[in-house]
């Protein structure tokens, strides 16, 4: 079974066009995350959801709004696209573990953005 | 968040161990020292952490200095499948959980 899924896992698109991009996890875990992965490799925090509730709000562009209708979810809606939000997207979840949390991420979406 | 410093690369043959090392010489007292991996077009991995012993699990070792500003990751034996970027990690847990990635040390395994 899969932890962390995610939906689509590529989506090319024109700019100024708005697109949605879908995660699911079913471990059971009540925060999720999402991280972005540049061209230079680099991955970086955007956003947390504890229990559906925004925790971490990274500096990220209003153009990128999470919404999670429930603790299992946590999708990422962009719009407005632009060429530098060409990325590859990923999700994850965080098991609590008393300081040694550990966090399973999903197999990434690339978004290339024409 | 704690600095670290690993090499950007290193290489190793097929069922030689390898030793990756890691400096966070900035590491707070209550930080776990988490290693991650990416797999080629795969999102990260859990492989290993520790806060003061060595610890050992299926995937890996990870031996951690006295003073906790270093740390080691030790593959015992390297398969073609370990070629990832591997990811030191110091991180505490709490509501603004998070993982901040550095570059990481890319790791080639030879045949």
């Amino acid at each position: 079974d899969t932890a962390v899924s995610q939906t689509p896992k590529y989506l090319v698109t024109q700019m100024g066009n708005d697109k949605s991009i879908k995660c699911e996890q079913n471990l059971g875990h009540d925060t999720m995350y999402w991280y972005k992965q540049d061209s230079k490799k680099f991955l970086k925090i955007m956003f947390s959801y504890n229990n559906k509730e925004l925790i971490i709000n990274e500096t990220v562009p209003n153009r990128f709004s999470p919404k999670s209708p429930d603790k299992a979810h946590l999708n990422l809606h962009i719009n407005s696209l632009e060429l530098g939000d060409s990325a590859v997207y990923f999700c994850a979840s965080r098991k609590l573990a008393g300081g040694a949390d550990t966090q399973y991420f999903g197999p990434g979406t690339r978004l290339t953005v024409l | 968040d704690a600095k670290t410093t690993q090499p950007n690369s290193m290489e190793s043959n097929e069922e030689e161990p390898v030793h990756l090392p890691c400096n966070h010489s900035t590491i707070s007292g209550t930080d776990y020292i988490h290693w991650y991996r990416q797999l080629p077009s795969q999102g990260p991995e859990y492989v290993i952490h520790g806060l003061t012993s060595n610890v050992n699990n299926r995937m890996a070792s990870l031996a951690i200095a006295e003073d906790r500003k270093s740390s080691t990751l030790i593959l015992h034996r390297a398969t073609l499948r370990d070629a990832a970027v591997y990811y030191c990690i110091p991180s505490s847990g709490g509501s603004n959980y998070k993982l901040t990635f550095g570059k990481g040390t890319l790791l080639t395994v030879n045949p």
